[in-house]
């Protein structure tokens, strides 16, 4: 049981690049969620997922889009990176019945 | 949406004093205040959780209050060590919930030997 699993670990962009960070849950939740993590900003949430083909925006979701075509896998994508995305991105999932949110190990991301 | 408000930003402590660190709230419908422990580089993870049906709740050297009333709810570490070292959330249930969480600022406690 590996929990919620997030590739890559670290990447760097450069500026109008695109790329798919990847999030995998074995634990058969239904919700998902992506965070992003900045100094002194706390945990601030981009899109979330309540069920399998089903997305919805956070509080953060500009410059983003997520796909869940399978429940255990929730995508979240950049089209045109740009610098104020350089950040620490998080996976979460939950069951829903508790607001228990269980993480990834995190992607660092730098976009120059 | 509703946010939550974390404070110290910082707290610096001598191994064995206690550490207290105070969120507050505006939503009265919120129910649930979880707290989360990030150590240097690793993932948020979830130490104590307090429902609103009760005051306080204690695990071994870690308690959390709630005051619904004033509408605050705090972490308090006892006795503390250098391996509580780490960045601390509160939260709060989001907007619609969902399982969605609102989270505080976070803390950055250092916990000297």
């Amino acid at each position: 049981n590996a929990g919620v699993t997030q590739t890559p670990k670290f990447r760097v962009l450069k500026t109008g690049q695109s790329m798919t960070l990847l999030c995998a849950q074995d634990m058969n939740h239904e919700y998902m969620y992506w965070y992003r993590q900045d100094p002194g900003m706390g945990l601030r949430l981009i899109h979330y997922s309540v069920g399998e083909g089903t997305t919805a925006k956070g509080e953060v979701p500009d410059g983003y889009n997520v796909s869940r075509l399978k429940k255990q896998n929730f995508l979240l994508g950049l089209e045109s990176a740009a610098p104020s995305q350089t950040s620490v991105y998080f996976c979460a999932s939950s069951t829903g019945r508790r607001n228990i949110q269980y993480f990834g190990a995190g992607t660092r991301l730098s976009v120059l | 949406g509703e946010n939550v408000e974390q404070h110290p930003s910082t707290l610096s402590v001598q191994e064995g004093d206690s550490a207290v660190i105070k969120c507050t709230y505006s939503d009265s419908a919120s129910n649930y205040f979880p707290w989360y422990k990030q150590e240097l580089g690793k993932r948020p993870q979830l130490i104590i959780d307090i429902r609103s049906n009760v005051g306080e709740k204690k695990d071994q050297r870690i308690a959390v209050t709630l005051n619904k009333t004033a509408k605050h709810f705090s972490l308090h570490i006892t006795e503390t060590q250098p391996e509580d070292s780490a960045v601390y959330f509160c939260a709060r249930p989001g907007d619609g919930s969902y399982g969605k969480l609102t989270f505080g600022q976070g803390t950055i406690l250092t916990v000297h030997p």
